[in-house]
């Protein structure tokens, strides 16, 4: 078992670029989400989804997409950069309708210049 | 929507000291309150975790207790050791529409 994977592990975007962050799991969880690390904010959920087909925002969605058209995949999009958008993005998965662990992956270091 | 308050935002305490950080939250219908460890530079970890039919849950040198009435919990560290130095984050988890909101973390110190 992967776990949860997320590339790429960093990148550095200029202002006004898109790009995609990708996020898969292998543990057939139905529950995804996408939280971002600032300094002092602690994690911030993003987006969510509970399955394929289903995703809902979280606390700071604005300037990010999301898709969930396979249990295994959710992918972040960002489709125009922002220096406010330089975080640490973390995907993370359980499974559906049982409170329980969080299982994260390493992150991925965005930085928008 | 639910909000989860932590403190401090910083602890220093010494070696064999104990360690205690109280979060608190908005939403009654919470249900379930978990905390991660995350040391420097890796994802964060799930340590112990407590639902709201619990009182208190005591896992070694590591509890956690909760006060549904006054929308408490706090993680007790005890003995603390140097591999106790990371942040710390509480959330909470409001089943009904599946947002896990967390706090803003706190990050120990443990001084040798």
């Amino acid at each position: 078992n992967a776990g949860v994977t997320q590339t790429p592990k960093f990148q550095v975007l200029k202002t006004g670029q898109s790009m995609t962050l990708q996020c898969a799991q292998d543990m057939n969880h139905e529950y995804m989400s996408w939280y971002r690390q600032d300094p002092g904010m602690g994690l911030r959920l993003i987006h969510y989804s509970v399955g394929a087909g289903i995703t809902d925002q979280g606390e700071v969605p604005n300037g990010y997409n999301v898709s969930r058209s396979t249990t295994e995949d959710f992918p972040l999009r960002l489709l125009s950069a922002a220096p406010s958008q330089t975080s640490v993005y973390f995907c993370a998965s359980r499974p559906q309708g049982i409170t329980g662990e969080l299982f994260f992956g390493e992150g991925s270091r965005l930085t928008v210049l | 929507g639910e909000n989860v308050e932590q403190h401090p935002s910083t602890l220093s305490v010494q070696e064999g000291d104990s360690a205690v950080i109280k979060c608190t939250y908005s939403d009654s219908a919470s249900n379930y309150f978990p905390w991660y460890k995350q040391e420097l530079g890796k994802r964060p970890q799930l340590i112990i975790d407590i639902r709201s039919n619990v009182g208190e849950k005591k896992d070694q040198r590591i509890a956690v207790t909760l006060n549904k009435t006054a929308k408490h919990f706090s993680l007790h560290i005890t003995e603390t050791q140097p591999e106790d130095s990371a942040v710390y984050f509480c959330a909470a988890d409001l089943n009904r529409d599946d947002k896990i909101i967390f706090g803003k973390g706190t990050r120990l110190h443990i001084l040798p």
